[in-house]
């Protein structure tokens, strides 16, 4: 079965701008969770997804959504982006909600000039 | 106001040795914990979970220990090998919350 994948593994974006990632979760999971980590704040849970439905939410601004598709696939919008966004961003895939296991994907990091 | 980075702890040890890597969660509800092992560049990897009904869990050259009377989660390596360095952390999960710690980086000298 194959794991979690995310893309791009890399993006760099100036300051005010906005990006995408993408996540698709392993075939047959329905939740998908997002995170922030950074080295200076660890892993920080952003939003978890189920069945096309936001389940839970951290505690980000407005600025970082995120949405899924009826195939468990789901992606993650940061808009206006800041110096302090630059951050590895991981995506997990559950069977059911967020407190099963939890199989992460390898990660976009995304550089913010 | 200066932003104060993460200070990871730090685990060395002599390959073929065994490893112990301890967490201490923080809420008595916490119902179930997993290890991650997390490699340079790459996500974190499951390594192996228990269940707050056990305190012991065994899987390859792994073991999971919880003790809830103290709130403490370790995890051992047997025979500790150079592919093992990365950082571990624990995950802790209560009532459909899951959170993780900031982490041990284990070295291995060969």
């Amino acid at each position: 079965k194959a794991g979690v994948t995310q893309t791009p593994r890399y993006l760099i974006k100036t300051r005010g701008q906005q990006v995408t990632l993408s996540c698709s979760p392993i075939s047959g999971h329905r939740s998908v969770s997002w995170y922030q980590q950074t080295p200076g704040q660890g892993l920080q849970f952003l939003f978890e997804y189920f069945s096309e439905t936001q389940r839970n939410k951290g505690n980000f601004p407005g600025r970082f959504s995120g949405r899924q598709f009826s195939n468990s696939r789901s992606e993650m919008n940061v808009s206006t982006l800041e110096l302090g966004d630059s951050a590895l961003y991981l995506c997990a895939s559950s069977s059911g909600t967020r407190s099963d296991t939890q199989y992460f994907g390898p990660g976009t990091r995304l550089t913010v000039l | 106001g200066e932003s104060v980075g993460l200070h990871l702890p730090t685990l060395s040890v002599q390959e073929g040795d065994n490893s112990i890597i301890n967490c201490a969660y923080s809420n008595s509800a916490s119902d179930y914990f997993i290890w991650y092992k997390q490699e340079s560049g790459k996500g974190p990897q499951f390594i192996i979970d228990i269940r707050s009904n056990m305190d012991k869990r065994q899987g390859q050259r792994v073991t999971v220990l919880l003790n809830k009377t103290v709130k403490h989660l370790s995890l051992q390596i047997a025979a500790t090998q150079p592919g093992d360095s990365a950082v571990y952390f624990c995950a802790e999960n209560e009532r459909n919350d899951m959170r993780f710690g900031a982490g041990t980086r284990l070295t291995v000298k060969p």
